[in-house]
C-alpha cells in the first residue's frame, strides 16, 4: 500500500547528540516537506523538496538540514540537539493538487 | 501573499449535532485547491476533503461538507451528525502551484 512512513515514533536524546529524522515515501511524489509542530499548534514549514536534489528552507527558521538524493527518501539531521528542538516533526509529499499525505510523525524530546 | 485564517481556536459540538468550522483565505489566484485536514490527538494527520476552486460544486465526503464561497474567500467545514472520534484538530489549507498555506487549526472537541 502506497504511505510515507517517518521513523523513529518517539525519540528522546541528550544535547549535543546528532540525530537524523527518516522519512520516506511510496507513492513517487516528486514534492516532499517538513514541518514542525508542537503538540495541537499550527504547522511551520521548515524545509521542502520538489525533487531530486532540490532543497529549500520553509518559513520557520531551523537548525535542522535536509537531503533529497532519492525521490522516495527525504530525511532531516540536526548536528547538535538542544532542548529547544523537542517538538513534533511531520514530513508529507503531495503530488498535482490531491492534497498532502502525511506521515505519522517524529515526537522529539531533547534532555 | 496568500494568508489562510481560521478564528475559532476551539469548538465544542454534542454527539449527533451539526457543527461548522470557518476558514477565510485572501489570494490573488483565480485557480488553486483547498483542504481541511484533520488531526486526532497523537495520531495522523489525514485528508478530509479538497475542493478544487473553479468548481462551484461543493465537496462533500460522507458526513463532511463544504460550503466554498469563492467570491467570499471562505472555505467552512460542516461536520453532521458529529461523532465522538470527530474530536480532533482541524486544519485549512491553501495550495497554489505545490505551495502550501495553512490555518492555525481549530480544536474541535465532541462531547458524550
Amino acid at each position: 500500500e502506497a504511505d510515507i512512513y517517518q521513523t523513529p515514533r518517539y525519540l528522546v536524546i541528550g544535547t549535543g547528540k546528532k540525530i537524523t529524522l527518516e522519512c520516506s515515501q511510496t507513492m513517487g511524489h516528486d514534492k516532499m516537506y517538513w514541518y514542525q509542530q508542537d503538540p495541537g499548534m499550527e504547522l511551520h514549514l521548515i524545509h521542502y523538496s520538489y525533487g531530486v536534489n532540490s532543497t529549500e528552507k520553509g518559513d520557520l527558521s531551523s537548525e535542522s538540514t535536509v537531503s533529497r538524493i532519492r525521490t522516495e527518501h527525504f530525511p532531516l539531521t540536526l548536528e547538535s540537539a538542544r532542548p529547544s528542538h523537542t517538538s513534533q516533526y511531520l514530513c508529507a509529499s503531495s503530488e498535482g493538487g490531491n492534497g498532502y499525505t502525511f506521515g505519522s510523525g517524529t515526537r522529539l524530546t531533547v534532555v | 501573499a496568500q494568508t489562510v485564517t481560521q478564528s475559532q481556536p476551539e469548538m465544542s459540538v454534542q454527539e449527533a449535532e451539526t457543527v461548522t468550522l470557518s476558514c477565510t483565505y485572501d489570494t490573488s489566484e483565480n485557480n488553486y485547491y483547498l483542504f481541511w485536514y484533520k488531526q486526532p490527538p497523537s495520531r495522523q494527520m489525514i485528508l478530509v476533503i479538497r475542493q478544487e476552486a473553479y468548481k462551484q460544486q461543493n465537496a462533500t465526503e460522507n458526513r463532511f461538507s463544504v460550503n466554498f464561497q469563492k467570491a467570499a474567500k471562505s472555505f467552512s467545514l460542516k461536520i453532521s451528525d458529529s461523532q465522538l472520534g470527530d474530536t480532533a484538530m482541524y486544519f485549512c489549507a491553501f495550495m497554489k502551484h505545490g505551495e502550501y498555506i495553512f490555518g492555525t487549526g481549530t480544536r474541535l472537541k465532541v462531547l458524550a
